[in-house]
């Protein structure tokens, strides 16, 4: 089976600092791992991805994320955080044995001014 | 433009009335699939499609059926609606991997739909 957990349903941070927002996943073969957005009243859009190879992958508006194996984690940051930025984010998986995703609850952001 | 459009975008409807909720891409995507979205749930997977005439269940597919007649459609039918599938729908649209029986993992969403059943 698989599955991922996002262990914060909010996380609040001042404009200009550094954010991260958690994600651990839970597979049995290789996983690929996936973060989405979601703005108030829209669909969700893809972020970034990981299939294979650097551990740090970078995506669209400046977020990044780290994929850890030994702590089977793959976290979301920004060095420095945008107003703009508030909205909820996704963390997804798919084991190499599976054909579609399975997405997290969803985290909170907010950016306060 | 790249899109996935669902209509209608908000429902509201009583218990037992038939309703379909359409989804098109313009994409040529292989891949389709919808989701609901509860508070405190995430997003959980109804049913999906690999390609014209292939559907196959997600984590929560009773109540709903769907079918894949053309590549760019993928209908959404609640034959009963009750209360409990009050809630947001999102379609999704994405390539397939040319090597395994996967899509991409790049999907592509619709802007939602809301329904509420009375």
């Amino acid at each position: 089976a698989q599955s991922v957990a996002q262990p914060e349903d909010q996380v609040n941070v001042a404009e200009g600092n550094p954010l991260t927002v958690k994600c651990t996943y839970s597979v049995s073969g290789n996983p690929y791992l996936f973060w989405y957005v979601q703005y108030p009243n829209r669909g969700l859009q893809f972020l970034l991805k990981y299939i294979t190879g650097d551990n740090l992958v970078k995506g669209s508006y400046g977020f990044e994320a780290e994929f850890n194996k030994s702590q089977t984690s793959f976290h979301l940051k920004k060095p420095s955080a945008l107003v703009s930025d508030s909205a909820l984010y996704f963390c997804a998986v798919r084991d190499v044995g599976y054909s579609t995703l399975t997405f997290g609850k969803g985290t909170m952001l907010l950016v306060s001014p | 433009e790249a899109q996935v459009t669902q209509n209608p975008r908000y429902l509201i409807t009583v218990t037992g009335k038939k309703l379909t909720v359409t989804c098109s891409q313009n994409m040529n995507h292989e891949y389709m699939s919808w989701y609901r979205q509860d508070p405190g749930l995430g997003l959980r997977q109804i049913y999906y499609s690999m390609n014209v005439e292939v559907t196959d269940k997600g984590d929560v597919p009773e109540g709903y059926k769907v079918s894949r007649k053309e590549k760019r459609n993928f209908p959404l039918i609640l034959e009963s609606p009750s209360p409990n599938q009050t809630s947001l729908y999102f379609c999704a649209s994405s390539r397939q991997l040319k090597t395994v029986t996967a899509n991409t993992g790049e999907l592509f969403f619709g802007e939602g739909s809301r329904l509420t059943v009375l």
